[in-house]
């Protein structure tokens, strides 16, 4: 079956560890994203990616990094610079263009104590 | 900058009925989309429904339509025949034309009730 894959579903990092998500796509879709949810919020962006080797910023980057090497995998690397890391971090990914629906993974849940 | 606005936090609905969950927008681009997600309690985002800016036509997804409303920025999604797997949070969202950035709102958490 295709589709999004993102692992583990909790995690658990003391403060002041960087702690890397993974997020593996088998839709041999261009584009990827990264987003992070907080309690009773929607979802924002952190990065997206819209082909290998290449990826932008999103509106709260500020103490995350991404990688995009191979189409199928885009890795989200919470540094211990980021203030608040506690989020369930959702990882989407789509054909490419404005007007195509994302697909998302089944998050994971990271807790930074 | 564009901004989405759930103006319904909950709603409580009874099985069967019908249910209208409200979305509005702001941008100042001509040409957009506008889509609909569910996202029930195991936490994963499920693609419901998607309205361009100029298409004339409502969408329509079986039981989900989206009540669009171009001059009052609007895009109400409507669910008719409600069920009990409906209970989720749901989540408006929009991007700009060119532009693969999807800003979402804050969601409404709908409860069926048998």
């Amino acid at each position: 079956d295709g589709g999004i894959t993102q692992s583990p579903k909790y995690l658990f990092r003391k403060e002041g560890q960087n702690v890397t998500l993974s997020c593996e796509q088998n839709l041999n879709h261009d584009a990827m994203y990264w987003y992070r949810q907080d309690p009773g919020q929607g979802l924002r962006l952190i990065y997206y990616s819209q082909i290998v080797n290449d990826f932008q910023k999103g509106d709260i980057a500020e103490g995350y990094s991404v990688s995009r090497e191979k189409k199928e995998s885009f890795p989200l690397t919470v540094t211990s610079a980021q203030k608040n890391p506690t989020a369930f971090y959702l990882c989407a990914s789509s054909a490419g263009g404005a007007y195509y629906e994302q697909y998302f993974g089944p998050g994971t849940r990271l807790t930074v104590t | 900058a564009q901004k989405i606005t759930q103006t319904q936090p909950g709603m409580f609905v009874q099985e069967k009925e019908a249910v209208t969950l409200d979305c509005t927008y702001d941008t100042s681009d001509q040409s957009y989309g506008l889509f609909w997600y569910k996202q029930p309690s195991s936490g994963e985002m499920i693609f419901l429904i998607y309205q361009g800016s100029y298409d004339e036509q409502n969408a329509t997804e079986g039981r989900y339509s989206l009540n669009f409303q171009k001059a009052r920025k609007s895009a109400n999604l409507v669910i008719s025949a409600s069920q009990l797997g409906d209970s989720a949070m749901y989540f408006c969202a929009m991007s700009p034309f060119g532009n693969e950035k999807l800003t979402f709102g804050t969601g409404t958490r709908l409860t069926i009730i048998p």
